[in-house]
C-alpha cells in the first residue's frame, strides 16, 4: 500500500524552537511538494522538488524556513526560530513524471501549534 | 495571478440527492484540475485529475467536467450517501509551474441521513 507519510502527526512546542516535519514520498516518485493549509488562507505551496533538487521555495519565508531532500526517500521541512503565526497543518505530497501530467498524492500532514 | 474559487463554501443535502460542486479559475492556462476530498483532521485524497485535454472523468458515483475555455470544473456527485460527508478541495497546476497546485478554499458537504 504506497502512501506519503509524515512525522510527527502533531507537535506543540513553544515560540523561538526549532521544529523538524518529516515525509517519506512514495518510492520511486521524483516530485515533492511542501504545503501550508490554515483556516484563513487555504492550502497554500512552500516549496517543492523535483529529483531531489528544490525548483521554487518562493512561498516560504526564508529567513526561518528551510526545505531539504537528504535523499529520494526523505523530505524535510525546518522551521527555526518558530513563531505562533505559523501554528498550521503542514502537507508533504509527492508525483511521479512529467510536469503536466504530475498527479499528487497527500500525506496526512503535521498539526503544528506553536504557543 | 491565478485564483480558484468554489461556491459554494458550504452545502447540506439529505441522503440520495444527486448534487454538483463548482470551481472556477482566472486563468485557462492549466495543465489539469484535480479534485480531493479531505475529512476533518485528515490528509488529502485524490479523486480525479482532469488533464486539459480532457473534458471529463468519471469514477463510481463521481464525474468531474472541465471547460477550461471558460475556466470552470463542477464535481457531480451521484446519489449522495452520508460518507460522501466532507470537504472538497479543487485545484489546478498552471502552465509555466513545475506542476504546483493552486487551491480552492473548498466546499464542506454534509449529506444527512
Amino acid at each position: 500500500d504506497a502512501r506519503v507519510t509524515q512525522t510527527p502527526r502533531h507537535k506543540v512546542t513553544e515560540m523561538g524552537q526549532e521544529v523538524t516535519m518529516r515525509c517519506q514520498p512514495i518510492l520511486g516518485h521524483n516530485t515533492v511538494f511542501w504545503y501550508r493549509q490554515t483556516m484563513m488562507q487555504g492550502l497554500e505551496l512552500l516549496a517543492y522538488f523535483r529529483n531531489r533538487a528544490p525548483l521554487d521555495d518562493s512561498g516560504m519565508p526564508k529567513d526561518r524556513f528551510s526545505a531539504e531532500m537528504p535523499d529520494a526517500t526523505l523530505a524535510t521541512l525546518k522551521i527555526q526560530p518558530s513563531e505562533p503565526r505559523d501554528s498550521a497543518v503542514y502537507f508533504c505530497a509527492s508525483g511521479l513524471g512529467q510536469v503536466s501530467y504530475n498527479e499528487q498524492f497527500f500525506g496526512p500532514g503535521t498539526r503544528l501549534t506553536v504557543l | 495571478k491565478q485564483e480558484v474559487t468554489q461556491i459554494p463554501a458550504a452545502l447540506s443535502v439529505p441522503e440520495g440527492e444527486n448534487l454538483v460542486l463548482n470551481c472556477s479559475f482566472t486563468d485557462s492556462a492549466i495543465y489539469n484540475l484535480q479534485w480531493f476530498r479531505q475529512d476533518p483532521g485528515k490528509g488529502l485524497t485524490s479523486l480525479l485529475l482532469i488533464q486539459s485535454s480532457q473534458r471529463e472523468q468519471t469514477s463510481g458515483r463521481l464525474n468531474a467536467s472541465l471547460d477550461k475555455s471558460s475556466g470552470r470544473s463542477t464535481l457531480y456527485i451521484a446519489a449522495s450517501q452520508p460518507g460522501d460527508s466532507a470537504t472538497y478541495l479543487c485545484a489546478v497546476s498552471i502552465v509555466g509551474s513545475q506542476g504546483n497546485l493552486i487551491f480552492g478554499k473548498g466546499t464542506k458537504l454534509s449529506v444527512k441521513p
